[in-house]
């Protein structure tokens, strides 16, 4: 099992619906977990960090943490043009402060 | 503040060609990383360096070296270059303090090795 692992997609959704971005897990990672949006061309920017089991909301992007499961997902609400990206997840390495393991990304395109 | 920032924005080289990849950070920083990214594979860690004076090896190291010049540079070399290092390489760095989540990204160096 990859450490970080996500569907690459396409996701395809349509403007106002909700987007449902997931990620899994090995036992290899820490428990502190991060969504970087990456557009095309351009470098990754920070949405959401969660480290507690449960829901964190901002905004209109909820992150979810599942320990048991081990996955963690990503809630865009009323999904716009502008939210079409590439969606990162990564994690600390369990064995290492520095250094951030990523998963390969899920493509995100909302229909207008 | 300019944040992180790399040079070349484009290069192609030809294989066998020696070049090295600038980033600086002006947010005093100490830690500092090397990340490739391919298409299909999102980022991967090349070298990073946790403060000045060290670094360490990341994921795929290989066919790469790098210099912590001081606090705010951090350079890689490739010093034979293969076709198989095109790719997109960014540079990143990270305060470590307390609540700071994220590394800071450059805007990245697009590499072909033909």
């Amino acid at each position: 099992q990859k450490e970080v692992e996500q569907n690459s997609g396409p996701l395809s959704v349509p403007e106002g619906a909700i987007a449902s971005l997931n990620c899994t897990y090995s036992d290899r990672v820490s428990q502190s977990f991060f969504w970087y949006r990456q557009y095309s061309g351009k470098s990754p920017e920070l949405i959401m960090s969660i480290y507690s089991n449960g829901d964190k909301e901002d905004g209109r992007f909820t992150a979810q943490l599942n320990k048991a499961s081990q996955y963690v997902s990503l809630l865009i609400r009323d999904s716009q043009p502008s939210d079409s990206a590439t969606y990162l997840c990564a994690a600390y390495r369990v064995d290492s402060n520095y250094q951030l393991i990523w998963g390969a990304g899920t493509k995100l395109i909302i229909k207008p | 503040n300019a944040g992180v920032t790399q040079t070349p924005k484009f290069q192609v080289l030809k294989t066998g060609q020696s070049m090295t990849l600038q980033c600086a950070q002006d947010m005093n920083h100490n830690s500092m990383y090397w990340y490739r990214q391919d298409p299909g594979m999102g980022l991967r860690l090349i070298y990073y360096s946790a403060s000045e004076g060290t670094t360490d090896k990341g994921e795929v190291p290989n066919g790469y070296n790098v210099s912590r010049l001081n606090k705010r540079e951090f350079s890689l070399r490739l010093e034979s270059a293969a076709p198989s290092q095109t790719s997109v390489y960014f540079c990143a760095s990270w305060p470590e303090l307390a609540g700071a989540d994220t590394q800071y990204f450059g805007p990245g160096t697009r590499l072909t090795v033909l």
